[in-house]
């Protein structure tokens, strides 16, 4: 079974303060999404990444893909309190293109 | 943009009834699409996946014959929960994606609740 294991599980924090969340897997995968999902809503994307090692920006949110597209990571800058929410890493794998979510990361930033 | 609907957004139906939920990809043809079910302060949950015109593949320990997908077009996908009971209560989430090999766009959600 493949799985996508995200650590921490729950983060609490003051707004100003920075954060990573981790995401990995034994498994490589062709893709990798993260997602931010708040109560009663669907999951919104944020960001795909695809190649080994690759680094994208949305504004305080810096994503890493692994060099081996194993795993990724979620750096936020400057943590406010409209970040809070569910962050969910996904992945397709390679080969079989299986969507795999990660177990997800619920974020809370206090004001 | 990619924008997926689902309607309802949320349903209250009576034991022992049907309830249909529409899930739409509004601005592009979605190749496959998928729907999910969602616990309270849980990941996803993948319950199938379909294609336009073919029969759903269902992952394992989902009853094909309670939740009835049909995908009649590359913009529309349907599940039908036959029969419903209280336990069947949760958050259904649909998404759709253009490729499967990338992304997908998730739909709003459907909050059912089975009395």
């Amino acid at each position: 079974t493949q799985l996508l294991e995200q650590s921490p599980q729950f983060l609490s924090i003051q707004e100003g303060e920075n954060l990573t969340v981790y995401c990995n897997s034994s498994s490589v995968f062709s893709s990798l999404q993260w997602y931010r999902q708040e109560p009663g809503e669907g999951p919104v994307l944020l960001v795909t990444v695809v190649t080994g090692g690759e680094v994208k920006k949305l504004k305080r949110l810096t994503f890493q893909f692994g060099d081996a597209r194993k795993d990724s990571s979620l750096h936020i800058t400057a943590a406010q309190p409209g970040d809070t929410g569910l962050y969910l890493c996904a992945g397709v794998s390679s080969g079989t293109y299986k969507y795999i979510f990660g177990t997800g990361t619920r974020l809370k930033v206090l004001a | 943009g990619a924008v997926v609907s689902q309607h309802p957004s949320w349903v209250i139906c009576k034991s022992g009834t049907s309830v249909k939920i529409e899930c739409r990809s509004l601005d592009f043809q979605a190749t496959t699409m998928f729907w999910y079910r969602q616990f309270p302060k849980q990941s996803l949950m993948l319950m199938a996946t379909s294609n336009e015109g073919s029969k759903a593949t269902y992952e394992q320990g989902v009853e094909k014959d309670k939740f009835l997908i049909n995908h009649a077009s590359l913009t529309l996908s349907t599940l039908t929960v036959t029969s419903a009971h209280p336990e069947d209560s949760s958050f259904y989430i649909c998404s759709a994606t253009r490729d499967i090999r990338y992304e997908q766009y998730f739909g709003p959600g459907t909050r059912l609740t089975v009395t």
